[in-house]
């Protein structure tokens, strides 16, 4: 059964950091995509970026809100994912999920974590 | 940047009653990469609906997605009370690469 589990979310002040995890098991961590999805009650679902598997070099991708501020890493060896997230402005304020992509030539996600929060507020 | 469009906002429908979703494209979008979740409160979306009609494994057959082109609709044939939840549309572009997400309908 995959699971994904998130964690490391919570209160940081604008301007702040914050390290997301997401523990994997279930499927073969190092042959997927995976990717983080946010969610805010205004903005609705905003995809924030991905990492895709070994055999396409692990290469980054992000969107454009996060580019240069936002890094996500993987670390096959234990099943995690990370999200490095810097320079933090109250719109980063989301349930951020983390998601696999094992299909690539469909493109979804399709398993998700349960979520973690993140509130970005002074 | 290709926007979707999802309506209506919210369907209020009574069991045993069709629900029809529209999600629409502000271009062409590859029906390869049209995708639907369901979330229900509280919940992470699930994949419900990939390659515009091909449903995800453990998902009843009174759902049904279809369309091409800037058009796409998902189609719940039979309500029951358990699909009451928001669905979401979703598209992949590769160039730059790109998640767009449809802002949603609610079903009650």
């Amino acid at each position: 059964e995959v699971q994904l589990v998130e964690s490391g979310g919570g209160l940081v002040k604008p301007g702040g950091s914050l390290r997301l995890s997401c523990a994997a098991s279930g499927f073969v961590f190092r042959d997927a995509y995976m990717n983080w999805v946010r969610q805010t009650p205004g903005k609705g679902l905003e995809w924030v970026g991905r990492i895709k598997n070994t055999n396409d070099r692990e290469t980054t991708d992000y969107a454009a809100p996060v580019k240069g501020t936002f890094t996500i890493s993987r670390d096959n060896s234990k099943s995690m994912l990370y999200l490095h997230m810097s320079s933090l402005t109250t719109e980063d304020t989301a349930v951020y999920y983390c998601t696999t992509l094992m299909t690539v030539a469909t493109q979804n996600f399709d398993y998700w974590g349960p979520g973690t929060l993140v509130t970005v507020s002074s | 940047e290709i926007v979707l469009t999802q309506s209506p906002g919210t369907l209020s429908l009574s069991p045993g009653q069709r629900a029809t979703l529209s999600c629409r494209a502000s271009q062409s979008v590859n029906s390869n990469f049209l995708t639907w979740y369901q979330q229900k409160p509280g919940q992470a979306p699930r994949l419900l609906m990939y390659g515009t009609s091909t449903r995800a494994t453990g998902v009843p057959d009174r759902f049904r997605g279809s369309g091409s082109g800037r058009d796409f609709t998902l189609t719940i044939s039979r309500l029951e009370p358990e699909d009451s939840a928001v669905y979401y549309c979703q598209q992949y572009g590769s160039s730059p690469p790109m998640y767009i997400f449809g802002q949603g309908t609610k079903v009650e």
